[in-house]
């Protein structure tokens, strides 16, 4: 089956330690992307990645940390210096600029 | 004025009956529409796309799109209870420097039996 997948679907950690959030597609797509949801928001962008070894900052990068080694993975890393870290925190892809992106299950990321 | 709005509901419609998502935005040289359906505690999974102005029909959902009045809205006929969710409503724009998909916060729907 084709699809996004997303580990862990929970995550815990205490205040001060950085964690890595998992995201692998294995659509084909060259785009992949960060958001973060909170209650009653929209979804804010964190990082995208059009092509392999590259990537760029989205509306709210400050904190996030990402990579683009290969195709299907594109992690993302919260770190300590993200003041508000607890969030659902979704990974997309799209075959193409413009098009429709596909959603992976989502990590709930809760900082205590 | 944010730049993909959405009236935040909950809209309560009955069983069977018609229900009408809105949704406006900022960007007039705006391309591309997107509808996504989100239950409680999921990810969003994507309805429909519409990128020409008029109307796109797939099964019980109709995409409304009026890039003029830079609107673009959501019809669902027979509503069922299973269609209780939020639909996000996304916009593909030029902003902050770049393209990027935006989107609205939302309308929670409930339909009753």
């Amino acid at each position: 089956d084709g699809g996004i997948t997303q580990s862990p679907k929970y995550l815990f950690r205490k205040e001060g330690q950085n964690v890595t959030l998992s995201c692998e597609q294995n659509l084909n797509h060259d785009a992949m992307y960060w958001y973060r949801q909170d209650p009653g928001q929209g979804l804010r962008l964190i990082y995208y990645s059009q092509i392999v070894n590259d990537f760029q900052k989205g509306d709210i990068a400050e904190g996030y940390s990402v990579s683009r080694e290969k195709k299907e993975s594109f992690p993302l890393t919260v770190t300590s210096a993200q003041k508000n870290p607890t969030a659902f925190y979704l990974c997309a892809s799209t075959p193409g600029q413009g098009s429709e992106q596909y959603f992976g299950p989502g990590t709930r990321l809760t900082v205590t | 004025q944010k730049e993909v709005e959405q009236n935040s509901g909950p809209l309560s419609v009955p069983e069977g009956a018609i229900a009408s998502l809105n949704c406006t935005y900022s960007d007039r040289g705006s391309q591309s529409f997107f509808w996504y359906r989100q239950y409680s505690g999921k990810s969003p999974e994507l309805i429909m796309f519409i990128y020409s102005n008029g109307d796109k029909e797939d099964g019980r959902f109709t995409a409304q799109l009026n890039k003029a009045s830079q609107y673009v809205s959501l019809l669902i006929r027979d509503s069922q209870p299973s269609d209780s969710a939020t639909y996000l409503c996304a916009v593909f724009m030029f902003s902050g420097g770049y393209n990027k998909l935006i989107f609205g916060a939302g309308t929670r729907l409930a339909v009753h039996p």
